[in-house]
């Protein structure tokens, strides 16, 4: 069965400060990797999804995501963060399948909440 | 606004009582999916049907919960004799479904259910 660690619970950076939030998956196939977003009373929303082709994808408001297959990993990068930044990232993976489509159900992460203090 | 909507937005109610949420995805969406949350916790899978068809259910989606999209367009999800377990955040979502198929999701805000 798939399933999906995010390794910080909650993280408290100051404005500018770098972020990495860790995301390592467990499934056996090839799979689709997303980081959805939820800002404080919104509902979640895509961040930033990888598919095939180039590992480093880049989402909205500067954030990027890096998929290393050796490490069953799909970490979200951001290198300074703002006030605005503040919200609950969710890692999510579903699996692929060959015509390029996907298995319906995403499996998420429970989730890092980021709190930025200006 | 012509994203996901879902009725009622809160919904408290007493052990042992039925409760319906309803649904309304994106309109060209084909895919529709339940999904329920608690505190600190990510959205766990509970059901996706594509058009009307229900293609899938967690285990979690005990004898006491049933979905139903019958005529593939808006869905209802009802839970009978609520218990206080049944607490939590009910979310919907939809995607479309072909072959270059992107993988987003589209959420609702979501269904707050608060058994007393």
């Amino acid at each position: 069965a798939q399933s999906v660690s995010q390794h910080n619970h909650h993280v408290i950076l100051s404005e500018a400060a770098s972020l990495e939030l860790g995301c390592n998956y467990s499934y056996g196939g090839t799979v689709n990797l997303f980081w959805y977003v939820q800002y404080p009373g919104q509902h979640l929303q895509l961040l930033l999804k990888y598919f095939s082709g180039d590992p480093l994808v880049k989402g909205i408001k500067g954030f990027e995501a890096e998929f290393i297959k050796s490490k069953f990993s799909f970490n979200l990068r951001k290198p300074s963060v703002q006030w605005s930044d503040t919200a609950e990232y969710f890692c999510a993976v579903n699996a692929a399948l060959d015509y390029g489509g996907s298995q319906g159900n995403l499996i998420f992460g429970k989730g890092t909440k980021l709190s930025v203090k200006p | 606004d012509t994203g996901v909507s879902q009725d009622p937005r809160h919904k408290i109610t007493k052990r042992g009582q039925n409760v319906t949420f309803r649904c309304d995805p994106i309109s060209e969406h084909n895919r529709l999916y339940w999904y329920r949350q608690t505190l600190g916790q990510g959205p766990e899978f509970l059901t996706y049907f594509q058009n009307e068809a229900q293609l899938e259910k967690s285990r979690l989606l005990s004898d006491r919960f049933s979905a139903e999209r019958p005529k593939g367009s808006f869905s209802t999800l009802e839970i009978q004799r609520t218990e206080q377990g049944d607490s939590a955040m009910y979310l919907c979502a939809s995607s479309l479904s072909r072959s270059l198929y992107t993988g987003e999701l589209f959420f609702g805000e979501g269904s707050r259910l608060t058994v007393l």
